[in-house]
């Protein structure tokens, strides 16, 4: 599609498990950016890579949280250990991040439930 | 340090009447602005964007956006609402290399018929 995938659309996870998020950027897309929102809230940010580099992961609430880009096109959020207050939405966005076209494209997110 | 606050959790306002939806910043430099709907399990959607140039902005679905430098406001307006407009409505802000976005905490607008 033309859009940005994001998978699974929903994830329950055990205490203590760790889970995988994907994303799927729009294609061509060279900045990624990783956002959680929990329930009533805005989003907030994780995590942003242009192209495979990393280049602000300031928004990594703990060292469980790991996101990477290898080949600067699908990006995987993973976080360890899960516990219940990683209980949130996690969308990922894509930008073209050229001189006209700087907003962001978001993925419709992955509700994950700790439990 | 960049943030941004939207002061209504929620507006109520009947189909046919002027809606606004209000927006403030701070920011360290140039402030690029944005205006995001998000619908029930939908992805936050772009409406507009202030960048530079002229203060008031047009989107889509009629939706308009107007910049306010002494004021640090972003408000989001439409002159008619419909009811098909009643969503959740985030104001976000950028730092000048777009690396990041800071979004407001979302104002919930309902159009009554």
């Amino acid at each position: 599609g033309a859009g940005v995938s994001q998978s699974p659309r929903y994830k329950v996870a055990k205490r203590g498990q760790d889970v995988a998020l994907r994303c799927d950027p729009i294609s061509g897309h060279v900045s990624l950016f990783w956002y959680q929102q929990a329930l009533g809230q805005g989003p907030e940010f994780l995590t942003y890579f242009q192209n495979e580099a990393q280049l602000d992961k300031s928004g990594l609430p703990s060292d469980r949280f790991f996101a990477e880009r290898p080949e600067g096109s699908v990006s995987t959020l993973k976080i360890q250990r899960t516990q219940q207050e990683d209980s949130a939405v996690y969308l990922c966005a894509s930008s073209l991040m050229d001189a006209g076209n700087t907003e962001a494209f978001f993925g419709q997110g992955t509700r994950l439930t700790v439990v | 340090a960049q943030s941004v606050a939207q002061p209504e959790d929620q507006v109520n306002v009947a189909e046919g009447n002027p809606l606004t939806v209000k927006c403030t910043y701070s920011v360290s430099g140039n402030p690029y602005l944005f205006w995001y709907v998000q619908y029930p399990n939908r992805g936050l959607q772009f409406l507009l964007k202030y960048i530079t140039g002229d203060n008031l902005v047009k989107g889509s679905y009629g939706f308009e956006a107007e910049f306010n430098k002494s004021q640090t406001s972003f408000h989001l307006k439409k002159p008619s609402a419909l009811v098909s407009d009643s969503a959740l409505y985030f104001c976000a802000v950028s730092p000048d290399n777009f690396n990041k976005f800071y979004f407001g905490s979302g104002t919930k607008l309902n159009v009554k018929p």
